[in-house]
């Protein structure tokens, strides 16, 4: 099946800093992917529909200024948690989708990001 | 208004035995899919089974089927003669309108199941 990677696959860092995570579709080309944040024990929730070569859309809530997501090419998706505090804490997810590739999307393996 | 609803926070299962998840969904598209996902503690989403709303038989996929209740708005998950590894997070998702790659997937509050020895 079609594989997504995402780096890193956790992350610790100080309060105040930014975070970049990176997804990536390694053998099909993602005209689509979706951010999903999921904290401990709760269900996925998702942030935003990045778009290649557009703006992504956000979901309501979810501070565009603070969640930059980037999708520069149809391999490639960043998000940046920009000036990250405690509560930014979660578990982040991408999934690709493309028409060729199959009704259900591909998720990658998630990022485990720790603010302290 | 919530779009999935897993009313099962946890299951216990006895190894062997069959487990039905339950899942209703609300929408107002004709067209829409319905999918099962399975989150071991590794965090990995994997994909089990997926049920279009045009899909006339219930999808099986080798020990999963879905039973799908179109009327009912529900989209429940069966497994067969359970594993031990099948202890994990189970998620019910939905897609709704017609597929295509913009078409975003929203999930359920998920089902812990655990299969005991």
């Amino acid at each position: 099946g079609a594989v997504v990677s995402q780096h890193p696959s956790w992350v610790i860092c100080k309060s105040g800093t930014s975070v970049k995570i990176e997804c990536r579709s390694l053998d099909f080309q993602a005209t689509t992917m979706f951010w999903y944040r999921q904290f401990p024990k709760q269900s996925l929730m998702l942030m935003a529909t990045s778009n290649e070569g557009s703006k992504a859309t956000y979901e309501q809530g979810v501070e565009k200024d603070k969640f930059l997501i980037n999708h520069a090419s149809l391999t490639l998706s960043t998000l940046t948690v920009t000036s990250a505090h405690p509560e930014d804490s979660s578990f982040y997810i991408c999934s690709a989708r493309s028409g060729l590739v199959g009704a259900s999307g591909f998720f990658g393996p998630g990022t485990r990001l720790t603010v302290l | 208004a919530q779009k999935i609803t897993q009313t099962q926070p946890g299951m216990f299962v006895q190894e062997k035995e069959a487990v039905t998840l339950d899942c209703t969904y609300d929408t107002s598209d004709q067209s829409y899919g319905l999918f099962w996902y399975k989150q071991p503690s590794s965090g990995e989403m994997i994909f089990l089974i997926y049920q279009g709303s045009y899909d006339e038989q219930n999808a099986t996929e080798g020990r999963y089927s879905l039973n799908f209740q179109k009327a009912r708005k529900s989209a429940n998950l069966v497994i067969s003669a359970s594993q031990l590894g099948d202890s994990a997070m189970y998620f019910c998702a939905m897609r709704e309108g017609r597929d295509s790659s913009a078409s975003k997937i929203i999930f359920g509050s998920g089902t812990r199941l655990s299969i005991r020895p």
